[in-house]
């Protein structure tokens, strides 16, 4: 079974603060994504890559940097957080030519 | 990437069969269909994808009408662990991968 894992699961911080969000797969797949899921919203395309040192622009980026450091290890950075990020965010992984997609557990994220 | 309509929401009775439409009348030639459902507190898990015609397989089938801009995804006899948001999404095989979701149908199953 594919395995994506998700730290912190759950995370509060003050408006302004700076919060990493990480991500790590061990399927040896080439893509990973970061989402955020909002009631009303679905799920929404944050940033996305295709390999190390890739980093590719989702649907809704403002706010949000990513770096993808290895193969395994995909980031989240908020650098100067706002209550309106607060919100589920999933990491998810997916083959070069399959795109069925696997989802970790999701880290809650509040920004006060 | 093509869009995707869904019903935002439908229900069901335990033991009955469950149709979930999906239209994507700007599907492309390259593009796919799938299907995801998500359930409280878990994120999204792959249930079935297809290109044309019909698609089964151990939990749904798929149907995908002859000029593929309708997609139903059937549920036999679902039960009320089948309460989910079901995504269906549409995306093609290429370098960029990118892989959008709707905001979904959620099933509600009642007793």
């Amino acid at each position: 079974e594919a395995a994506v894992t998700q730290s912190p699961r759950n995370k509060v911080t003050v408006t302004g603060g700076n919060v990493t969000l990480s991500c790590r797969q061990t399927n040896s797949h080439n893509y990973m994504y970061w989402y955020r899921q909002d009631t009303g919203h679905g799920l929404r395309l944050i940033h996305y890559s295709y390999g190390a040192g890739n980093l590719q622009i989702g649907d809704v980026p403002d706010g949000y940097k990513a770096t993808r450091t290895t193969q395994e290890d995909f980031f989240l950075l908020l650098e100067l957080a706002s209550p309106s990020q607060t919100s589920l965010y999933f990491c998810a992984s997916s083959g070069q030519r399959n795109t069925e997609v696997f989802f970790g557990k999701g880290t809650r994220l509040t920004v006060v | 990437l093509a869009k995707t309509t869904q019903p935002p929401s439908m229900e069901a009775y335990e033991g009955q069969e469950v149709n979930v439409s999906c239209s994507h009348t700007n599907i492309a030639t390259s593009e796919y269909i799938y299907w995801y459902r998500q359930v409280p507190h878990q994120g999204p898990q792959f249930i079935i994808q297809g290109y044309k015609d019909y698609v089964v397989n151990e939990v749904a089938s798929l149907f995908i009408s002859a000029d593929r801009k309708l997609s139903t995804l059937s549920l036999p006899w679902v039960s009320l662990r089948d309460a989910a948001v079901y995504y269906c999404i549409v995306t093609a095989l290429s370098n960029t991968n990118k892989v959008v979701f709707g905001t979904g149908t959620r099933l509600q199953v009642l007793p």
